[in-house]
């Protein structure tokens, strides 16, 4: 069965604290995608990982990929208020095109 | 840039009513998916369309249908509306495969 984990659900933290969430799948993919989602609005796309050992960075945020341990990761660097809201990743098998979510991290940064 | 579009952005039906979805694909866009996201949820995949064939199906209901017409728009057609179905349903698209790319979302509440 194909399976996308993401812990932790909730995420709580300070302002100017640095934190990192996990993607856990469970079958060979070589493409891996973190989303931002506020309420009620749609899916912002944050990064594409196509590769293995793949890292990318823009602003606060460095997502990285390894996929020999099928694993991702997005870490969050000193966070602001602004970064509040739920993070999806998702991951594309292969054979198929259609993406399987991750049970998404609901991330609230206190001032 | 074109992104892609859906219609209505909101949708209030009752119980037991018929509701249908738009999704109009950036141009040059060969695939269409759809996803529905209920309260609190990561999106679940539905069906997509490749060159107007359907060419995936996830766990959508059999009261649901959809089809990809010769403009390459996407419309998901729903009955017998239940409680169940309120949801956030989006629409992406895709070139060969490649990265999706999400619309707004459609709000549909049933009551």
């Amino acid at each position: 069965e194909l399976k996308v984990e993401q812990n932790p659900l909730f995420l709580s933290m300070q302002e100017g604290k640095n934190y990192t969430i996990y993607c856990n799948y469970s079958t060979t993919s070589d493409r891996l995608y973190w989303y931002r989602q506020d309420p009620g609005k749609s899916l912002e796309s944050l990064f594409v990982l196509l590769s293995n050992g793949a890292v990318k960075q823009e602003g606060r945020l460095m997502a990285s990929l390894d996929t020999k341990a099928r694993l991702s990761t997005l870490h969050i660097t000193a966070a602001v208020h602004d970064l509040s809201a739920t993070y999806f990743c998702a991951v594309s098998f292969s054979g198929t095109y259609k993406y399987i979510f991750g049970t998404g991290t609901r991330l609230k940064v206190l001032a | 840039a074109a992104g892609v579009i859906q219609s209505p952005r909101h949708l209030i039906k009752e119980k037991r009513e018929t509701a249908t979805l738009k999704c109009y694909p950036i141009p040059r866009h060969d695939t269409v998916y759809w996803y529905q996201q209920g309260p609190g949820q990561d999106p679940q995949f539905l069906i997509s369309f490749y060159e107007k064939m359907q060419s995936d199906k996830g766990s959508i209901p059999d009261r649901f249908s959809a089809q990809q017409f010769s403009d390459y728009h996407s419309e998901l057609n729903m009955s017998s509306l239940e409680l169940g179905d309120s949801a956030l349903y989006f629409c992406a698209s895709s070139s060969q495969g490649g990265e999706q790319f999400f619309g707004p979302g459609t709000r549909l509440t049933v009551l």
